[in-house]
């Protein structure tokens, strides 16, 4: 079993669509938890960045994260087809010397 | 602000050859991972260079090796290539802080490697 699982879609929403992506986790040991979006053949872009439980709001994106349950999300409100791409969760025991654990990433494809 | 930027874009070699892929970090940082993605999948950590040395190492063979320079820049060698070893080879850069701690990371847009 992966120690970051995520559904990797594709996940196709009209534009305008409240989207939710998730993941769970095993390891209790992460502290942070980071949401990149990566378009077709670029590297990942970070879009938020989160410690421990709680949530984060920035514009259209809120990122929750639920450590007892190992489940983070993020959520994308008034969706545009600029949004379509794959998101990927990542996460790090902590912020200091130590290597990102990504899931396999979610594809968006939101329809104009 | 010049992001992490790397290079070459794309490259392509046969079995058994040998491949350098350079790296330099964004502005400021002084950490340099590398993680390789292959398609459909997730980026896999590979190593982290801080003050010229590996800091930290997945769970890749010696065949991948690393350098760091002074200027933070750095090399990722992959040696005795195989067919699986085709994937997007991505270079992240942070800051390492006064007592250890260390700001996310943030990706270049990577380099494309294709084994045939």
């Amino acid at each position: 079993q992966k120690e970051v699982e995520q559904d990797p879609g594709p996940l196709s929403v009209p534009e305008g669509a409240i989207v939710s992506l998730n993941c769970t986790y095993s390891n209790s040991a992460f502290q942070y938890f980071m949401w990149y979006r990566q378009y077709s053949r670029k590297g990942p872009e970070l879009l938020m960045y989160t410690y421990s439980s709680g949530n984060k709001e920035d514009g259209r994106f809120t990122a929750q994260v639920d450590k007892s349950s190992k489940y983070i999300s993020l959520f994308i409100r008034d969706s545009q087809p600029s949004d379509s791409a794959t998101y990927l969760c990542a996460m790090s025991p902590d912020t200091g010397r130590r290597a990102l654990t990504f899931g396999s990433g979610t594809r968006l494809q939101v329809q104009p | 602000d010049a992001g992490v930027t790397q290079s070459p874009t794309h490259l392509i070699k046969t079995r058994g050859q040998q491949v350098t892929l350079r790296c330099s970090p964004k502005s400021g940082h002084d950490t340099v991972s590398w993680y390789q993605q292959a398609l459909g999948q997730g980026p896999q950590f590979i190593f982290q260079y801080y003050e010229e040395e590996e800091r930290q190492r997945g769970n890749f063979p010696d065949r991948f090796s690393g350098h760091q320079f002074p200027n933070y820049s750095s090399e990722l060698n992959v040696n005795a290539l195989l067919l699986g070893d085709s994937a997007l080879y991505l270079c992240a850069s942070s800051l390492s802080g006064p007592r250890g701690e260390q700001e996310t990371q943030y990706f270049g847009p990577g380099t494309r490697l294709l084994v045939l």
